[in-house]
């Protein structure tokens, strides 16, 4: 039982416009999230988190959304960049860090920004 | 270099042996992880250290994995009688206090093939 969903294995955006990355969780427990990005050859780098208290967080071009009662959060880039193009990886733990450590993760997804 | 060093890149073994690896991490971060991933899936939560003390392992870690962080520094993780499921990407990540400003530094990871 998958308890944390990246949905879509990919996406494809124009330079400039949003990058809308999604995120459902199953488990009730979870109330910290992670938003992690990876290149290849290259270990995940940590983005943005949020903590169940808030529904939003931003950190320059990027915005975490948090809908407790659909259990769904994304991840908004604006304006996307070609740079931005990796995989991006969706966490959830119960607790925050030291226990976001313990995180549960989704498979991923690829976003490609075109030029 | 300030990030988290992981040794071998690489290591390709045969069924049966014993691997160990290696890690580094940032040196003020008192919390280290280790991870494992397998192809299109995110990391998933093997154990982690609070200086040199172990604090939590996942039902994931069999009999077989042992990991150990002498004097709260360096970590090694090994795999006895290795099995081709094993074949991975172990990934380590460091973080600092339990700050929730502070996310986890990543290692790129060790590649393990069991042949």
């Amino acid at each position: 039982d998958q308890q944390v969903k990246q949905n879509s294995p990919s996406l494809s955006v124009q330079e400039g416009r949003i990058s809308i990355l999604n995120c459902d969780y199953t488990n009730s427990m979870f109330d910290y999230f992670l938003w992690y990005k990876k290149y290849p050859a290259e270990g995940p780098t940590f983005l943005i988190s949020i903590s169940s208290i808030k529904d939003k967080n931003e950190d320059g071009r990027f915005t975490v959304f948090l809908n407790k009662s659909a259990k769904h959060l994304s991840l908004h880039i604006v304006p996307s960049q070609p740079g931005d193009s990796a995989v991006y990886f969706c966490a959830a733990s119960v607790g925050p860090p030291p226990n976001a450590g313990k995180s549960t993760f989704g498979d991923g997804t690829t976003l490609t920004v075109k030029p | 270099d300030t990030g988290v060093s992981q040794d071998p890149r690489h290591k390709i073994t045969k069924r049966g042996q014993n691997v160990t690896f290696r890690c580094d991490p940032i040196s003020e971060h008192n919390r280290l992880y280790w991870y494992r991933q397998t192809l299109g899936q995110g990391p998933e939560f093997l154990t982690y250290f609070q200086n040199e003390a172990q604090l939590e392992k996942s039902r994931l870690l069999s009999d077989r994995f042992s990991a150990e962080r002498p004097k709260g520094s360096f970590s090694t993780l090994e795999i006895q009688r290795t099995e081709q499921g094993d074949s991975a990407m172990y990934l380590c990540a460091s973080t600092k206090g339990i700050d929730r400003s502070y996310g986890y530094t990543f290692g790129s990871g060790t590649r393990l093939t069991v042949v």
